[in-house]
């Protein structure tokens, strides 16, 4: 089956500093990437799409220029959080699709980041 | 606006049958899917539905009736490793997930 993965799976860091999370389809290539935040107790929230070599599409709310996402391939996108705060402490999970017209997601297992 | 309801919580006894409904508005439909979610990990695909009716898959089950917006999840034989959270999510007419905020299960002895 589809698999992807996240590295780290856990980070902690110091208010102010900026950390990348990696998202890798290691079986397939991914024409589509979604990174979601959840909180706990909370649904996953969607923070952006991203579509290999061009720009992600950020939902409403979400700062693009704080959370710097980069599709460089077909298996490999990053989301970087820049100038962390405590708030930005939370879960992050990125998925993967196949190609337009496959609806299913297959979802990494997820970034634990604590910032200090 | 785009809306999908569960229950925020449930609880069953180990061995028993839950069924978790869903139901949704959203703005076109090209399919449903559940998820299920423990806790600290990311979720996992359970099913898709896209034409009405039941689709069976060994202890679980997934209903689905696009007229009435409303599907349900249907677990049979419970066993403590269910409990977990169970997310609903709509396909929307741009091809979007639209999720549910989850219902979370509880299994007692």
């Amino acid at each position: 089956g589809a698999v992807v993965s996240q590295h780290p799976s856990w980070v902690i860091c110091k208010s102010g500093t900026s950390v990348k999370i990696e998202c890798r389809s290691l079986d397939f290539q991914a024409t589509t990437m979604f990174w979601y935040r959840q909180f706990p107790k909370q649904s996953l929230m969607l923070m952006a799409t991203s579509n290999e070599g061009s720009k992600a599409t950020y939902e409403q709310g979400v700062e693009k220029d704080k959370f710097l996402i980069n599709h460089a391939s077909l298996t490999l996108s990053t989301l970087t959080v820049t100038s962390a705060h405590p708030e930005d402490s939370s879960f992050y999970i990125c998925s993967a699709r196949e190609r337009e017209g496959i609806y299913e997601q297959y979802f990494g297992p997820g970034t634990r980041l604590t910032v200090t | 606006g785009q809306n999908i309801d569960q229950p925020t919580e449930m609880t069953a006894t180990e061995g028993a049958i839950v069924q978790i409904n869903c139901t949704y508005q959203t703005s076109g439909f090209n399919g449903l899917f559940w998820y299920q979610q423990h806790a600290g990990e990311a979720p996992t695909f359970l099913s898709y539905n896209v034409l009405d009716g039941l689709e069976e898959k060994g202890r679980f089950s997934s209903f689905l009736s696009r007229s009435k917006g409303y599907s349900y999840l249907l677990l049979k034989e419970l066993q403590m490793k269910d409990s977990a959270s169970y997310l609903c999510a709509v396909v929307d007419s741009n091809y979007q997930l639209i999720w549910g905020a989850g219902t979370k299960l509880i299994i007692k002895p």
